[in-house]
């Protein structure tokens, strides 16, 4: 069965500094993993995607992830942090090749950014 | 292109009623999913239709119900509501399904259910 875990249900970081949030995953078949935001009072926004092409995926509002399969990790990471990406991230796996489109997300990391 | 469409945003219930969910997904998408979100539980997939069948379901009581219609559009009904069934639920929708399908899921704003 396939599975996500996110580590560390809060991040906070300054304004201007990295951004690192952590996935990894569990899939007994190559995966297809994504990262989606959520603002306040919002529906989820896709970020990126890894579809078994680059292992380097870039997304929008300058996020981008790298899929490491010897790790089993697809973190997401963004150079300088800005006041509007603080919002909920969840990372998410998709069976390839399964008869479904079902999303499995992790717990999510709640990202707070400091003045 | 307008995106997913989710009515009503907020409804509130009360123990022992129903409620219909809607949504209308981005044209030209056939397949719809539905999750349920809540603070405990986090999210979870309630069930996905394509061609107006339903091609799986989640790990919830038959209380949970939906349905596609010709048009792609999709409703949920929750029947005999519980308190714990108060909860933000998100439409997905995407282009097609099935073995080998790489399309991304969309999401709408969810419907905001609150079971008093």
């Amino acid at each position: 069965a396939q599975s996500v875990t996110q580590l560390g249900s809060h991040v906070s970081v300054s304004e201007g500094a990295l951004v690192l949030l952590r996935c990894n995953y569990s899939s007994s078949v190559p995966p297809y993993l994504f990262w989606y935001v959520q603002y306040p009072n919002q529906g989820l926004q896709l970020l990126l995607k890894y579809t078994s092409a680059a292992t380097l995926v870039k997304g929008i509002n300058g996020f981008e992830a790298e899929f490491k399969k010897s790790e089993t990790s697809f973190h997401l990471t963004k150079p300088s942090a800005h006041m509007r990406d603080a919002a909920e991230y969840f990372c998410a796996v998709r069976t390839y090749g399964g008869a479904t489109n079902k999303l499995i997300f992790g717990t999510g990391t709640l990202l707070a950014v400091q003045p | 292109k307008a995106g997913v469409t989710q009515t009503p945003r907020y409804l509130i219930k009360t123990r022992g009623q129903q409620v219909t969910l809607s949504c209308s997904p981005i044209s030209g998408h056939r397949s719809v999913s539905w999750y349920q979100q809540t603070p405990g539980q986090g999210l979870q997939f309630l069930f996905e239709y394509f061609s107006e069948t339903q091609r799986n379901k989640g790990n919830f009581p038959g209380r949970f119900s939906g349905r596609q219609f010709s048009n792609s559009r999709s409703e949920m009904n929750v029947s005999t509501l519980e308190l714990g069934d108060s909860a933000l639920y998100l439409c997905a929708s995407s282009l097609g399904w099935g073995q080998g399908a790489t399309d991304t899921q969309y999401f709408g704003p969810g419907t905001r259910l609150t079971v008093l």
